[in-house]
């Protein structure tokens, strides 16, 4: 039984490059949660996606970023043009979605922007 | 806006100690508290949760205390061992059905020695 899986566990990009961030969810849960933690700070809320669907993008930046989770395949957080403030660790969870379900959350996937 | 205060920012405990961790929170919107643990180079897991309905809630070693009046809850670890050296991090969010937007605290570094 599989937990939340990430890849790559470590990504290194330059600035200008664009950094994909892959996340499978634990079987049978269709809800994916990302968040940020910058080196000494807790975890930051950036999206809430379901299949297909963006529920909540309201911790993401502006520009940049963007979230997506197909019917098919894991949740992708892609960040374009990278750059040094974008380096930190990012973990996704998942849920089942249910009321009172608990968030798993996933290794983490630690970028490193040069 | 940190909407979710804890403090220490790190705490070192001997073996067999209490460590005590303390949050206080802004949003009277949140009525879900969970606090996680996180050990070096995994993602956080739930270690234990509280609704405001209850003033505490204790499983094996660890005790969530709550006080809703003042907004205020604490994570108390009894007979603290080296194995529960990680950080611990607060957090809040609305318990609106299954989506659940989770405020995290800046995380305690605890160590506990031997």
């Amino acid at each position: 039984n599989a937990g939340v899986m990430q890849n790559p566990r470590h990504l290194v990009r330059r600035r200008g490059q664009e950094a994909r961030l892959r996340c499978s969810p634990m079987k049978g849960h269709s809800h994916v949660y990302w968040y940020r933690q910058l080196p000494e700070e807790g975890l930051k809320f950036m999206v809430y996606l379901q299949k297909e669907n963006i529920i909540d993008e309201s911790g993401m930046p502006k520009e940049r970023f963007s979230a997506e989770f197909p019917k098919e395949g894991p949740s992708i957080l892609r960040i374009q043009q990278v750059v040094r403030g974008d380096s930190a660790a990012y973990f996704c969870a998942s849920s089942a979605g249910l009321a009172g379900d608990e968030q798993y959350f996933g290794p983490g996937t630690r970028l490193t922007v040069t | 806006q940190q909407q979710v205060k804890q403090s220490p920012q790190s705490l070192i405990v001997q073996k067999g100690g209490i460590s005590i961790i303390n949050c206080a929170y802004e949003n009277t919107a949140f009525d879900y508290f969970p606090w996680y643990q996180q050990f070096p180079g995994k993602g956080p897991a739930l270690l234990i949760a509280i609704r405001p309905d209850v003033s505490e809630k204790k499983e094996g070693r660890f005790t969530i205390s709550f006080n809703k009046s003042a907004k205020q809850f604490s994570l108390h670890i009894m007979d603290s061992q080296p194995g529960d050296s990680a950080t611990y991090f607060c957090a809040a969010s609305p318990y609106s059905g299954g989506y659940q937007k989770v405020t995290f605290g800046i995380g305690t570094k605890l160590q506990v020695i031997p």
